[in-house]
């Protein structure tokens, strides 16, 4: 079965460390990946996305992600955290192109202290 | 950059009524939405995908007569929850894939449901 996992419901980090949000996927096909950053009571923000190419992935707000193959992984670094980084984190793929259809993980709440 | 306005934020309705969940892309034609919803701590699960013009496709277990998807237009896509009871109090949330991309996704701000 196709699905995403985000194995750390909870990831707490103090202010300026760095901080990785792990992701893992399982497809017999093709996938292209995304990592979106919700806060409360919001819809999604898209802070990056791997399609092809590099599979170094640059984003918004000081972030990147690493597409690994062979692990199946597409974990999301950040060097340096601000307090404003505290959201609910969710990597998602799409498995299904016709569709086009994303399948979510279960979601990382990256809480930053001071 | 490419909007989905989804309306309203939030709304609180009596069990046995319905409700009904707007989303509108403002400034591009989406020929394809997708409903979402996300239930307390938890993930965004795929509820449905509409295509203008046609039927909307309905994941397994969701109840179509329940949550009916009209997408007349390639700007509008309507979620109504009928007979709405507690435990279809949810977050729901809409996307679209932005015309002109393939992978191109923007996302609805959301609706809180509260059935009481």
């Amino acid at each position: 079965a196709q699905s995403v996992t985000q194995l750390d419901s909870q990831v707490p980090v103090f202010e300026e460390a760095p901080v990785e949000l792990r992701c893992n996927y399982s497809s017999s096909v093709s996938v292209y990946l995304f990592w979106y950053v919700q806060y409360p009571n919001q819809g999604l923000q898209l802070l990056l996305k791997y399609l092809s190419g590099s599979t170094l992935v640059k984003g918004i707000n000081g972030f990147e992600a690493e597409f690994n193959k062979s692990q199946t992984s597409f974990h999301l670094r950040k060097p340096s955290v601000h307090i404003s980084d505290t959201a609910e984190y969710f990597c998602a793929a799409c498995m299904d192109m016709g569709r086009r259809a994303l399948t979510f993980g279960s979601g990382t709440r990256l809480q930053v202290q001071p | 950059g490419a909007v989905v306005s989804q309306h309203p934020s939030r709304v609180i309705c009596k069990s046995g009524t319905s409700v009904k969940i707007e989303c509108r892309s403002l400034d591009f034609q989406a020929t394809t939405m997708f409903w979402y919803r996300q239930f307390p701590k938890q993930s965004l699960m795929l509820m449905a995908t509409s295509n203008e013009g046609s039927k909307a496709t309905y994941e397994q277990g969701v109840e179509k007569d329940k949550f009916l998807i009209n997408h007349a237009s390639l700007t509008l896509s309507t979620l109504t929850v009928t007979s709405a009871h507690p435990e279809d109090s949810s977050f729901y949330i809409c996307s679209a894939i932005i015309s002109g991309t393939v992978y191109g996704y923007t996302f609805g701000s959301g609706t809180r449901l509260t059935v009481v």
